[in-house]
């Protein structure tokens, strides 16, 4: 089945620095979205990218469409320790030209800040 | 503005008994969606509904499982009987409109089979 492969597994970073994290697909996706989760709640929509080779940003927040719409970053800067949490990328499954609204998740980031 | 609320955020039950999850998605949103986490298979998507009905149910693991969706403010997720690998976050997320991909979730329940 379809799977979205999403990397670094886990980073521990200083506070102040930058974060990269990506994900990627075999199969094109209409949809990029990153969302991400603290302890003990759901997760929360950071980014959402719709156009491939789309760049958005949300803050300290960059997030990228991928030109070949099978693959997107997230880039974090200048680190704080709220940053701290899980991210996850998913991908709305394609079906001809319309998005299916069903989501495929990545494994998820974790993010561990160092102040 | 209120997002999507869920109830009980935990649930601790006996294997054997019957559960409930409810959820509240956010009003005006058409499509809601039940998701289960676990440590071992990360987020998996159980069922969704477009307009209060069920357009696909195929990761709803067994029998077991059943989800409705009365009228477009209220839904439930129902395990009967329950077995101890149910155990889980169960989040429940609505979306404004199916072809954009958005989610928004809720605060998830945290369900413990013993």
């Amino acid at each position: 089945g379809q799977q979205l492969n999403q990397s670094p597994q886990s980073m521990f970073i200083q506070e102040g620095e930058d974060v990269s994290m990506n994900c990627t697909s075999s199969s094109i996706f209409n949809t990029w979205l990153w969302y991400k989760q603290d302890p003990g709640e759901g997760p929360v929509l950071l980014i959402a990218l719709y156009k491939a080779g789309e760049l958005t940003s949300n803050g300290r927040l960059t997030a990228q469409f991928g030109i070949t719409r099978k693959d997107s970053f997230l880039n974090i800067s200048a680190s704080i320790p709220s940053d701290v949490g899980i991210y996850f990328c998913a991908g709305d499954k394609t079906h001809g030209s319309s998005n299916t609204g069903k989501l495929i998740f990545g494994q998820g980031t974790t993010l561990q800040v160092k102040p | 503005d209120a997002g999507v609320i869920q109830s009980p955020r935990h649930e601790v039950t006996e294997m054997g008994q019957e559960v409930t999850l409810r959820c509240k998605p956010i009003s005006g949103h058409n499509s809601l969606f039940w998701y289960r986490q676990t440590m071992m298979r990360g987020l998996e998507l159980l069922i969704y509904f477009n307009n209060n009905v069920p357009i696909d149910d195929s990761g709803m693991p067994e029998d077991r499982f059943s989800a409705k969706m009365p009228n477009a403010s209220f839904s439930t997720l129902k395990i009967q009987p329950s077995e101890p690998r149910d155990s889980a976050v169960y989040f429940c997320a609505s979306s404004p409109d199916r072809g954009l991909g958005e989610q928004y979730f809720g605060p998830g329940t945290r369900l413990t089979v013993t």
